[in-house]
């Protein structure tokens, strides 16, 4: 089955410095990597995502990318705003309905 | 526009107690349903999945049981809870798009459940 790990565990960066998190995953048969923020106390929100057909995506100032040779994907976020600061998922989907969560970094942002 | 609903927010019970906890989606048809569970800082352990009506499976052997009675309703179930069971109780929904892509995953409000 998928497994999926995620680093660093924890990530503090200066207010508009750029924030990088990692994720391996171990199933070569998973097409679809989401990233998921979660605020302290509320779900988890999705915001964005990536599938095996493509490469990079962007959405602002948040971009993911896929190296699906190596089975690794990133989360990039630049201009980085306190607000950021929270807890960041990813997570791999295999041919089954699943989401395989890593383990989470919590990032904060120090204004 | 789809909602999930989840209740009760919160709930403190005591040991040994039983439990059940609804989870509702709306302005959709046939989704995939999930349960999962979160501890205090900690990841996300998928519980339960179904993929219809009557249809579950379990991802972790313990006390917990979950039910679909209807297409857009899933359930979280104890007879007896046990101090490890507090936590953060997530339901979620996905719809299987076009061509079997699998579309966005989406979290409900969640179920803060102390168990003393």
């Amino acid at each position: 089955g998928e497994n999926v790990e995620q680093h660093p565990s924890t990530l503090s960066v200066q207010e508009g410095d750029s924030a990088v998190i990692k994720c391996t995953y171990s199933d070569s048969a998973s097409n679809y990597f989401p990233w998921y923020k979660q605020e302290l106390g509320k779900r988890p929100q999705l915001i964005i995502d990536i599938r095996s057909n493509v490469g990079e995506k962007k959405d602002q100032r948040i971009a993911v990318t896929l190296n699906k040779t190596a089975k690794h994907f990133s989360l990039h976020i630049t201009e980085t705003q306190p607000e950021d600061s929270a807890v960041y998922f990813c997570a791999g989907r295999d041919s089954s309905y699943k989401l395989i969560f890593g383990s989470g970094t919590r990032l904060l942002v120090r204004p | 526009s789809q909602t999930i609903h989840q209740w009760p927010a919160t709930l403190v019970q005591p040991v040994g107690s039983p439990l059940s906890l609804e989870c509702t989606v709306e302005g959709t048809s046939n989704p995939n349903l999930y349960w999962y569970r979160q501890a205090a800082g900690r990841g996300l352990q998928l519980l339960f999945y179904s993929v219809g009506i009557g249809q579950i499976s379990s991802e972790v052997p313990q006390n917990l049981s979950a039910s679909r009675p209807q297409d857009r309703q899933f359930i979280l179930s104890s007879k007896k809870l046990l101090l490890s069971d507090s936590g953060f109780y997530l339901c979620a929904w996905s719809v299987r798009g076009l061509a079997g892509r699998f579309n966005e995953q989406f979290f409900g409000p969640g179920t803060r459940l102390t168990v003393l």
